[in-house]
This record gives structure tokens, C-alpha cells and sequence, in this order.
């Protein structure tokens, strides 16, 4: 069965500029949390959808957003981008069914963003 | 606030030693702890994960040690081989609410 899909794999930006970043879940799964990978901060949590809707948010500003549609599949925006926002963005998927239990997170390969 | 805290930042170990990670938790409410293991350009995937009715729990030559009352949680990986060379990062959760990752540990086994 395939895997957690991201889409691009790499990103180049300039400062100001916004980005879209595409997550594809493994199928079934309804869960999909993103992440920040930096090398000072290890992976930080940004946010998590769950049939749609946001389901938990991390301490991230407003300047990142995501959305999910009905085929599970996610994306999450970054607008005014700053030099300080260059990471991997990793997405994760899980089944979280309900009642909703502890399950298995599958990252995707991530998408590296360099903001110039 | 950094609710897991995770050490050594790197490790290095030889061939055939023992590799040990170790972690520290704060809320008291997470009842999930999982241990992820990530390669250079790959994304992080799970190795191997506890609840804390639990001490202990053994897959291969990876084990996780658990104390509830301590709050800390470790990975202990037997007989290191190259191939394990990797970042890893242990991680907590409660039910129904995101995972919480520690910084991470890159490890290099020495062959």
C-alpha cells in the first residue's frame, strides 16, 4: 500500500512570498498532522486536521494555515514567508478512528523549504 | 515549554555496544510513548512504542525501559551496527492530542 505522499520535495522561495505544501495520506487514514523540522528545534507541531476539520493546533502565528478535503488529502499555506521558516515540513498520517485511540503516526518524506 | 525533554544530542558508539537514549516527561496525562527513528532525507518512522501500565517492552535488540514515577522513559539498542546510525527521537501523547517530540539523538555507530 502506498505510503504518505508530499508534495514538492524541495522549494526555493523568496521572502514575502507564499506556499503551498500537498499532503496525500495513506488510504484510510484520517488523520493528517504536519510538522517543522528544524536542526535547533527538532519537530515541532503545526497542526492537525481530522475529517476536515482542525482537530488541534500548535503555537504556530496565523501565517500558517492548512485545510483538508474529503479525500483526506491536506495542505498548508504559508504566507509572508521570512527567512526564519526554512525547515522540512513533514506530514504525518494515522488512522485515529473513534473512539479516537493513540495510533501509529506514517511521516511522508517531507518537503524541504528554503526561503531566500 | 518543552514538555519532553531528550538526551544525549548526539552519541557515539561502537560496533556491538549498547546504544542509550534517554527521556523525561512532564504531563502526567500522556499514556503513549513512542520511539521514531529517522534516516538522511527520509521522513521519521516508528520503532517501537509503550504505554505506561508497562515497564518494559522488547523488539529485537531495541527496548524500551519505562518509569512512571520518574517520569522517564529510555531506548536501549543491543548490539549497535552502523545501520543504525540515524537520528532518533523519542516522543509522548495523550489520546485524542497531538504527539510531542523530543529534540532528537543522531547517533553514529563506529564500525
Amino acid at each position: 500500500k502506498a505510503g504518505v505522499t508530499q508534495t514538492p520535495r524541495y522549494l526555493i522561495k523568496t521572502r514575502g512570498q507564499q506556499v503551498t505544501l500537498s499532503c496525500s495520506p495513506i488510504s484510510g487514514h484520517r488523520s493528517v498532522s504536519w510538522y517543522q523540522q528544524t536542526p535547533g528545534q527538532g519537530l515541532q507541531f503545526l497542526f492537525e486536521y481530522f475529517s476536515e476539520t482542525q482537530r488541534n493546533k500548535g503555537n504556530f502565528p496565523g501565517r500558517f494555515s492548512g485545510r483538508q478535503f474529503s479525500n483526506s488529502r491536506s495542505e498548508m499555506n504559508v504566507s509572508t514567508l521570512e527567512l526564519g521558516d526554512s525547515a522540512l515540513y513533514l506530514c504525518a498520517s494515522s488512522l485515529a478512528g473513534a473512539p479516537l485511540m493513540n495510533t501509529e503516526a506514517f511521516f511522508g518524506q517531507g518537503t524541504r523549504l528554503t526561503v531566500v | 515549554q518543552q514538555q519532553v525533554k531528550q538526551s544525549p544530542q548526539s552519541l557515539i558508539v561502537q560496533k556491538g555496544g549498547i546504544s542509550i537514549i534517554n527521556c523525561a516527561y512532564e504531563n502526567t496525562a500522556f499514556d503513549y510513548f513512542p520511539w521514531y527513528q529517522q534516516f538522511p532525507g527520509k521522513g521519521p518512522a516508528l520503532l517501537i512504542a509503550i504505554r505506561p501500565d508497562v515497564s518494559e517492552k522488547k523488539e529485537g535488540r531495541f527496548t524500551i525501559s519505562f518509569n512512571k514515577s520518574a517520569k522517564q522513559f529510555s531506548l536501549h539498542i543491543m548490539d549497535s551496527q552502523p545501520g543504525d546510525s540515524a537520528t532518533y527521537f523519542c516522543a509522548a501523547s495523550k489520546r485524542d492530542d497531538k504527539i510531542i517530540f523530543g529534540k532528537g539523538t543522531r547517533l553514529h555507530i563506529l564500525p
